[in-house]
């Protein structure tokens, strides 16, 4: 079943770890998205890719890299993870052409303490 | 800069109540406009998408309408059920880059 996945669903890390969140879609797009998300609050693309090797910063200033070397994986790190960065991460992927539909991931609920 | 805003910001009906999301955006220049459905604590449900040529789309209990030239949408949920309970965001593609915005959303609880 055609799908974006997404791991780990929840995480809590102490201030200064590595932390990678993984995103995966079976759907064979190439385009896929990081969004930042807090609780009553619009969502922020801070990263997106078109296709391999294509990565790109988005409206929201964040400290987090990501990479896009096989077409359906998308992680996500932060090097040294702060309180500041608690919060929602949504992955998304939409095809190529008119339609462009997007879907999301289940999202990680992220927490640093 | 597209602005999209989302009116009511939170909705409460008895179950088998019609009702109306509205959404409207600043820029009419857009390629589609998508509504969202999310749980708490969840990721975004795809409900519909409707390309900037289209004027309505429909499934199931749902439609949802376009109107570019005033910059509204509206998504209409017939004999509401206390499963829709969630909050409905929607989201406008425009641009060079084709960058989607997102309304905050409407929270709806539907009262059994």
């Amino acid at each position: 079943e055609a799908d974006i996945y997404q791991t780990p669903r929840y995480l809590v890390i102490g201030t200064g770890k590595k932390i990678t969140l993984e995103c995966s879609q079976t759907m064979g797009h190439d385009k896929m998205y990081w969004y930042q998300q807090d609780p009553g609050m619009e969502l922020h693309l801070i990263h997106y890719s078109y296709g391999v090797n294509s990565t790109e910063k988005g409206d929201l200033s964040s400290e987090s890299t990501v990479s896009r070397i096989r077409t359906e994986h998308f992680p996500l790190t932060l090097e040294s993870a702060r309180p500041s960065h608690t919060s929602q991460y949504l992955c998304a992927s939409s095809a190529e052409g008119a339609r462009n539909e997007q879907f999301f991931g289940p999202g990680t609920r992220l927490t640093v303490l | 800069k597209q602005e999209v805003t989302q009116i009511p910001a939170a909705l409460s009906v008895p179950e088998g109540e019609n009702l109306v999301l509205n959404c409207s955006f600043t820029d009419s220049a857009i390629y589609n406009l998508q509504w969202f459905r999310q749980d708490p604590g969840k990721g975004l449900t795809s409900l519909l998408l409707i390309q900037s040529s289209q004027r309505e789309q429909t499934s199931g209990r749902l439609n949802a309408s376009l109107d570019k030239s005033s910059g509204r949408s509206t998504l209409y949920i017939a004999a509401s059920q206390p499963g829709d309970s969630a909050t409905y965001l929607c989201a406008v593609r425009a641009g060079g880059y084709q960058k989607v915005t997102f309304g905050i959303g409407t929270k709806l609880q539907v009262i059994p």
